[in-house]
């Protein structure tokens, strides 16, 4: 059964830094890993996708890094800003079955 | 539109009455979710359709709660005799094909009163 976790629950940070949120998942028999970001009683935005036989994947100051073999992703966010403040999630898709999901990181980005 | 849609946006019913929330796919999407997420907590897999196939109901919480997509068009969830416990945010999802991933509508906020 495939399982994620997203390392820390939670992090605050002043504004400026650069981050890393972590994923991982048990099973690497993925078709591909999905980041959304969700802000406070709102739906999901999707970040960026990653698919299977990619490395990594980048949009502006994000950049998202994926290690099948090792069942890993990272999310990098450079020059934090207050407006990243929200919760990150990190899913993966297994084949053509449904999206499994991590908790999600809540991320706080101080002034 | 060129996103998904749901609606209502915000329902707020007493407890014991039934309830429909409704999901509007990007057209084309064969693929379509629903997930629950109570306050603070992570999401919760509902049901799922895909295409023709007969739908994955293995996250339905109880026989209170159903779905329903025509083809590749509209889906509903109806939840009967709703109870507190049913307040949450409701969420929809969408896909064509997998390499394009998943867009999710803005939810329906269910308050049971």
């Amino acid at each position: 059964k495939q399982e994620v976790t997203q390392i820390p629950a939670a992090l605050s940070v002043p504004e400026g830094e650069n981050l890393v949120l972590n994923c991982s998942f048990t099973d690497s028999a993925i078709y591909n890993l999905q980041w959304f970001r969700q802000d406070p009683g709102k739906g999901l935005t999707s970040l960026l996708l990653i698919q299977s036989s990619q490395r990594e994947q980048t949009s502006g100051r994000l950049n998202a890094s994926l290690d099948k073999s090792s069942g890993r992703s990272t999310l990098y966010i450079a020059a934090s800003q207050p407006g990243d403040s929200a919760t990150y999630l990190c899913a993966v898709r297994p084949g053509s079955e449904k999206l499994v999901f991590g908790k999600g990181t809540k991320l706080t980005v101080n002034p | 539109g060129a996103g998904v849609s749901q609606s209502p946006s915000n329902k707020v019913t007493e407890k014991g009455k039934d309830v429909e929330l409704r999901c509007d796919p990007i057209s084309g999407h064969t693929a379509l979710y629903w997930y629950r997420q109570r306050l603070g907590q992570g999401l919760e897999f509902l049901i799922y359709f895909q295409g023709n196939s007969a739908p994955d109901k293995s996250g339905l919480p109880s026989d209170r709660f159903s779905a329903e997509r025509t083809g590749e068009s509209v889906s509903t969830l109806t939840i009967q005799r709703t109870q507190q416990e049913d307040s949450a945010v409701y969420l929809c999802a969408s896909s064509s094909r997998p390499i394009y991933g998943y867009t999710f509508g803005s939810g329906t906020r269910l308050t049971v009163v």
